[in-house]
């Protein structure tokens, strides 16, 4: 069973810059996997923020940036803005004849 | 504005069976894939079901397989997921989310209904 990881818990200071990673246990993430990233606030429905590794969709602010590091997917924030502290899940695509999305665990990110 | 309207959701015994539906509008529906995610309380996401544009192609998580199904009509703009042989672990809230141009990433997703499976 395909399990997704990513760190439990973080915490920046407001203006700082925060990385959040993605991993999967198949083996490295690669851009065919398609890393999203979604944000998801109390009570609120998770929104995308980021698709294809490194796409912003039209209400994504600019401070938020995906890209692969290493073996992992990873989400940048620059700037930190109070307003960001959320959840942070990364979802990842796995093809193939069946194929299948499995979300990692989250990341609660506080904005201290 | 594109909206996705969840509704169908309850409190239902387990080994019972329900089916949400997810009405949409503001967008051509017929012109992209649809999908299903549920979020049990307190946990993540879970990816449940994705349907194809044109509703041939249908994938699911391993644990529902054979139990749910996925569709869609574009008649009505609605799509569906019908439920049976609930189980406990699986109350969560349903969401279903409108797929991008490629099929594969989400970009839209509703506010949910919540699904109860309780004795």
């Amino acid at each position: 069973q395909t399990v997704v990881t990513q760190e439990p818990s973080l915490t920046v200071s407001p203006g700082g810059t925060v990385t959040l990673t993605c991993a999967s246990t198949t083996g490295a993430v690669t851009s065919g996997h398609y890393p999203n990233w979604v944000q998801q606030k109390p009570g609120q429905a998770p929104r995308p923020l980021i698709y294809a590794t490194n796409n912003k969709h039209s209400w994504t602010p600019a401070r938020f940036s995906g890209s692969l590091l290493g073996d992992k997917a990873a989400l940048t924030l620059s700037g930190v803005q109070p307003e960001d502290e959320a959840d942070y899940y990364c979802q990842l695509y796995f093809g193939g004849s069946q194929l299948s999305w499995v979300f990692g665990g989250g990341t609660k990110l506080t904005v201290l | 504005q594109v909206q996705l309207v969840e509704s169908g959701g309850g409190v239902v015994q387990p080994g019972r069976s329900l089916r949400l539906s997810c009405a949409a509008s503001g967008f051509p529906f017929s012109n992209f894939g649809m999908h299903w995610v549920r979020q049990a309380p307190g946990k993540g996401p879970e990816w449940v079901a994705a349907i194809s544009f044109d509703g041939t192609n249908k994938y699911y998580v391993d644990s529902v397989k054979g139990r749910f199904t996925i569709s869609r009509d574009s008649s009505k703009n609605t799509l569906y997921l019908q439920m049976n042989s609930l189980r406990v672990e699986e109350t969560a809230v349903y969401y279903c989310a409108k797929a991008t141009r490629t099929g594969i990433e989400t970009d839209y997703w509703g506010q949910g209904t919540l699904v109860t499976v309780s004795s």
